[in-house]
């Protein structure tokens, strides 16, 4: 079993649009947690952090469950320019240390 | 100027001959990470090193090796490139601590024919 697993989709959404996704992590020791974003071939980019709290960011929203080991990404009133692989990362430990482990990503295709 | 600075770009390369792929930072992180991505894969961990003297190996580290040379930079080598070696090539930095993000380069497209 993977460390962090992730639906790889697509997400087939119209404008407008809501619409979530979840990754999951098998290490209940792990320390902090990250949605990236990644358009074709390029360099994934930090989104954002994920607290226990849940954070927003404009019309994104992110939560995390400790309990049941898993982090969400909402993303509401989707956009075309949203279309991207959505990354999951997770700080899972290792070797007395913490590395970020990624998901495979879940595919996001909004269309007009 | 980026901040991670991969070179080469885009590499062709033949089966068993020897490749490094380069990897400097600005940002003075002590932490950094060579990954490979495949299509439809997500990053999978070849190497990390948390200073000059400390290297690790990361879940798919056969058929790679690295050399932190300085802080700044950090070079993944492929001592006998095989086809299955190819892939997208990524390197990132972080500055650690309890909310560690990563910086990443652009990737170098490695193809091993």
């Amino acid at each position: 079993r993977k460390e962090v697993e992730q639906d790889p989709g697509p997400f087939n959404v119209p404008e407008g649009a809501t619409v979530a996704f979840n990754c999951t992590y098998s290490n209940s020791a792990s320390q902090s947690f990250f949605w990236y974003r990644q358009d074709c071939r390029k360099e994934p980019k930090l989104l954002m952090s994920v607290y226990s709290s849940g954070n927003e960011d404009g019309r994104f929203t992110a939560q995390l469950n400790r309990a049941s080991q898993y982090i969400s990404l909402l993303i509401r009133d989707s956009k075309l320019s949203d279309s991207a692989t959505y990354l999951c990362v997770v700080n899972s430990p290792s070797g007395g240390s913490y590395i970020p482990t990624f998901g495979r990503g879940t595919s996001l295709i909004v269309h007009p | 100027d980026a901040d991670v600075t991969q070179t080469p770009r885009n590499r062709i390369t033949k089966t068993g001959k020897r490749i490094m792929l380069e990897c400097s930072q600005t940002k003075g992180h002590d932490r950094m990470y060579w990954y490979r991505q495949d299509p439809g894969l997500g990053l999978q961990l070849i190497y990390y090193s948390f200073d000059v003297k400390d290297i690790n190996k990361g879940e798919i580290s056969d058929g790679y090796s690295v050399s932190r040379q300085a802080q700044a930079k950090f070079s993944l080598s492929l001592e006998s490139a095989i086809p299955n070696q190819t892939a997208l090539y990524f390197c990132a930095t972080s500055d650690g601590g309890t909310n560690e993000k990563l910086f990443f380069g652009s990737g170098t497209q490695l193809s091993v024919l």
